[in-house]
């Protein structure tokens, strides 16, 4: 089993569309808990911490569940510019991220 | 101020080839993470080093090593190259060791082992 495991879609959705993500992880002792965004070819570039109070940032909602070892990732109101693969992370022993599959994402006009 | 820069960027070797990849961290920072990006997965954690010795390791054979010099600049070696090392390496630098401070990645180098 993955340490972090994610629905690696594809997700075609038209512009506009609430998209969720979904994550899970098995390591109980993660501590900190993040959603990176990639774009073709490029490096991941953070895209927001997830906390379990949950936290949001314009149209990107984040949630931590620790019960469950559950994540989400809400993006309302999609635009074409969301398109991209999103990594769900664990940070894990004082030094390494532990990544999913991630999930990409197509933004359709 | 720069961010993390890797060298080179493309490059292609021959199976059973040693390959030397190049990060140099943000300035400020004394931790360098390596990661392996296989095509449609996510980066998996090869090794950090802090303060020029190796800080925790993945699950990745000993032909893969490292070192981090005085700057806090980086390189990943890998010895008898195969098919299956074929990936995007990033290599990502932090403030401290044990922090995510200004956890930033390199735009990577894409290596294809033939």
């Amino acid at each position: 089993r993955k340490e972090v495991e994610q629905d690696p879609g594809p997700f075609n959705v038209p512009e506009g569309a609430t998209v969720a993500f979904n994550c899970t992880y098995s390591n109980s002792a993660s501590q900190s808990f993040f959603w990176y965004r990639q774009d073709c070819r490029k490096e991941p570039k953070l895209l927001m911490s997830v906390y379990s109070s949950g936290n949001e940032d314009g149209r990107f909602t984040a949630q931590l569940n620790r019960a469950s070892q559950y994540i989400s990732l809400l993006i309302r109101d999609s635009k074409l510019s969301d398109s991209a693969t999103y990594l769900c992370v664990a940070f894990q022993g004082a030094q390494k991220l532990v990544f999913g599959q991630g999930t990409r994402l197509t933004i359709n006009p | 101020e720069t961010g993390v820069t890797q060298s080179p960027t493309h490059l292609i070797k021959t199976r059973g080839q040693q390959v030397t990849l190049r990060c140099s961290s943000q300035s400020g920072h004394n931790t360098v993470s390596w990661y392996q990006q296989a095509l449609g997965q996510g980066p998996q954690f090869i090794f950090q080093y802090y303060r020029e010795e190796e800080n925790g390791r993945g699950n990745f054979p000993p032909r893969f090593s490292g070192l981090q010099f005085p700057n806090y600049s980086s390189e990943l070696n890998v010895n008898a190259l195969e098919l299956d090392d074929s990936a995007l390496y990033l290599c990502a630098s932090s403030l401290e060791q044990g922090h995510l401070w200004g956890y930033t990645f390199g735009s990577g180098t894409r290596l294809t082992v033939v």
